[in-house]
């Protein structure tokens, strides 16, 4: 069964470094999204991405967040600066084009940031 | 913009009885509703969704669940658990057919269930 796949699984930076999480989508889908849970919080959405352009955001994707679709496989999230309280589980999903299409989510990538 | 609140943070039950796991919603639009479970250390994985029609939806697993628009509410429910359903299970909203989202998923804060032998 095919499956959206994240790396690394965990990456430990020190803070004011940048970051990139990875993350390869299921081949067929057409919609992308980042979402983090800090640990003892719900998960939080970050980002949608379409036709290689973000659809929607939310208000903690600020200008330290970007997102790339660099090839036809892999979708990145990057951290330009690191902060503390961006230490957290990140999850990349994707679905296909619909309304109603579930989201197929990979199993994250825990940042630790000192 | 959607809200949910899952009433409960943690559910101990034994192998073999009777579950409920408690999900409220806020919208002033329609909504699709889901269910997602995760097991530790692993990602989060689609137990059952409710789009439209029947009101009550069954998943995978054995879990269900029924939308109650009236109460805006759709508990998880499993007639009889085993140890392997011991995980964080967490209740999602997103904007229904016509809204402008596009798929924005809003998380409640997970329930942990605890299946003892």
């Amino acid at each position: 069964e095919p499956e959206v796949t994240q790396t690394p699984s965990h990456q430990v930076t020190q803070m004011g470094q940048e970051v990139i999480l990875r993350c390869v989508p299921i081949s067929n889908h057409l919609y992308f999204y980042w979402y983090r849970q800090i640990l003892g919080q719900k998960v939080e959405f970050l980002v949608s991405f379409y036709n290689n352009e973000i659809s929607e955001k939310s208000e903690i994707f600020d200008d330290q967040f970007s997102v790339e679709r660099p090839d036809g496989s892999n979708f990145t999230l990057k951290i330009r600066s690191t902060k503390l309280e961006d230490s957290a589980m990140y999850f990349c999903a994707s679905s296909e084009v619909g309304q109603g299409y579930e989201q197929y989510f990979g199993p994250g990538t825990r940042l630790t940031v000192t | 913009a959607q809200s949910v609140t899952q009433l409960d943070s943690q559910v101990p039950v034994f192998e073999e009885a009777p579950v409920e796991l408690r999900c409220n919603y806020s919208s002033s639009v329609s909504v699709y509703l889901f269910w997602y479970v995760q097991y530790p250390n692993q990602g989060l994985q689609l137990l059952l969704k409710y789009l439209s029609g029947s009101t009550l939806v069954k998943g995978i697993n054995g879990f269900e669940a029924e939308f109650n628009k009236s109460q805006t509410s759709f508990h998880l429910r499993k007639p009889s658990v085993h140890i392997s359903d011991t995980a964080e299970y967490f209740c999602a909203v997103r904007k229904g057919a016509g809204g402008t989202s596009y798929g924005k998923l809003t998380f409640g804060q997970g329930t942990i269930l605890t299946v003892h032998p």
